[in-house]
Parts: structure tokens; sequence; C-alpha cells
């Protein structure tokens, strides 16, 4: 079956516009959650959603936002970016809270 | 807030020689436990998990198991092989999931 597709791979912007990441989840699959990734921070909780709803979130500002449609698939969008804003994000989903995740590819973000 | 320590890397191993990465946790509550590996090039994949006290996972030949009193979830493998060289990670998950900082794996043959 298909794995977690995240459009774009690649995206560089700059400073100061608004980009917005997509991630097709597992078929069934219907928490979606997004991470951030770096090589000083590590693995970076961003939120969960869960049937459209926003289940958890974490300790990033306002600009970091997200949604999930009905059909699971999920957007993350960044507003105002910063340099610090380089990272790959990446995609998780799973059948439910507490289940494992299954990952996407991640898309890797420059600012410049 | 939820936490997990992972043992640092890196860490390089000979070829069969028994592997331990330990893993500790704090968490309000009974999360379910997790091992992620990412190998070079590649994404992150679920490795092994482990949903309540004194569960056993297991896959490819690692195994953890879940220590309530403890808190701990350390991964072994018996005998490693080259192509296990990867980064691997311990994760909580109680809604939102928590990682550690991944140990770096390299097998020498």
């Amino acid at each position: 079956k298909a794995g977690v597709t995240q459009t774009p791979r690649y995206l560089i912007k700059t400073r100061g516009q608004q980009v917005t990441l997509s991630c097709s989840p597992i078929s069934g699959h219907r928490s979606v959650s997004w991470y951030q990734q770096t090589p000083g921070q590590g693995l970076q909780f961003l939120f969960e959603y869960f049937s459209e709803t926003q289940r958890n979130k974490g300790n990033f500002p306002g600009r970091f936002s997200g949604r999930q449609f009905s059909n699971s698939r999920s957007e993350m969008n960044v507003s105002t970016l910063e340099l610090g804003d380089s990272a790959l994000y990446l995609c998780a989903s799973s059948f439910e809270s507490n289940y494992g995740y299954t990952f996407g590819s991640g898309t890797r973000l420059t600012v410049v | 807030g939820d936490s997990v320590t992972q043992m640092e890397g890196p860490v390089t191993l000979s070829e069969e020689a028994f592997l331990t990465i330990n893993c500790t946790y704090t968490a309000t509550g009974y999360p379910s436990l997790f091992w992620y590996v990412q190998y070079p090039g590649e994404g992150l994949q679920l490795l092994l998990k482990a949903t309540k006290a004194d569960d056993k996972g297991s896959n490819k030949g690692f195994e953890a198991t879940y220590r309530k009193e403890t808190t701990s979830f350390h991964l072994e493998k018996g005998s490693v092989q080259v192509s296990d060289s990867a980064v691997y990670f311990c994760a909580l998950r109680a809604g939102k999931s928590t990682f550690g900082d991944g140990t770096t794996l390299t097998v020498k043959p």
C-alpha cells in the first residue's frame, strides 16, 4: 500500500515569506502528526491532528499552523519565515494515537 | 513534561558483537514505547514497539522490554551486522510522541 506522501520534497524560501507543506497519510490512518528535525534540536513535535481536530500541540510559535481535511490529508503552514525555520519537516501518520508512526520522507525547507 | 533520555553515541561495534542502547523515560500516565531506526539516506522507520509494562517488542533480531519499575526500554541485539549501521531513536507516545536524541551505530566488518 502507498506510504505517507509529503510534497514538495525540497523548498527554498526567503525570510518573511510563508510556506505550505502537504501530507497524505496512509489510507485508513486518522492521526497525522508533524515534526521538525534539525541537527541541533533533534525531532521536535509540532502538532497532531485527528479527524480534522488538533489534538495535541508542541511548543512552537503561532507562526506554525496546520489543518486536516475530511480525507485525512494534512497541511502545515509557516508564516513570516525566519532563517531558524530551515529544517526537515516530517509528517507521520498512525491509525490511532499511541500506535507507532509511519513517517514520510519529509520536506527539506531552506530559508535564505 | 514527558522526556526520553538515550545513551549518547556514537557507538562503534565489530560485526557479531552484542548491542545495547540504553533508553529511559519520564512520563505521566502509561505511554506506549517505541524504537525507530533511520538508515543512511532513508526516512525514519518503526523498528519495534511495546504498549504496556513487561511487553517485549521484537523485530529483525532486535528486542526491547518495557520496564515500568525502572522506566526503561533498552534496545538489544545479540549479533549485529554491518547492515544495522544506522541512527536509532527511542520514543514514547501518550498522544504526542517525544523522541530521544538518537544514537548513531556503526558496525565494522
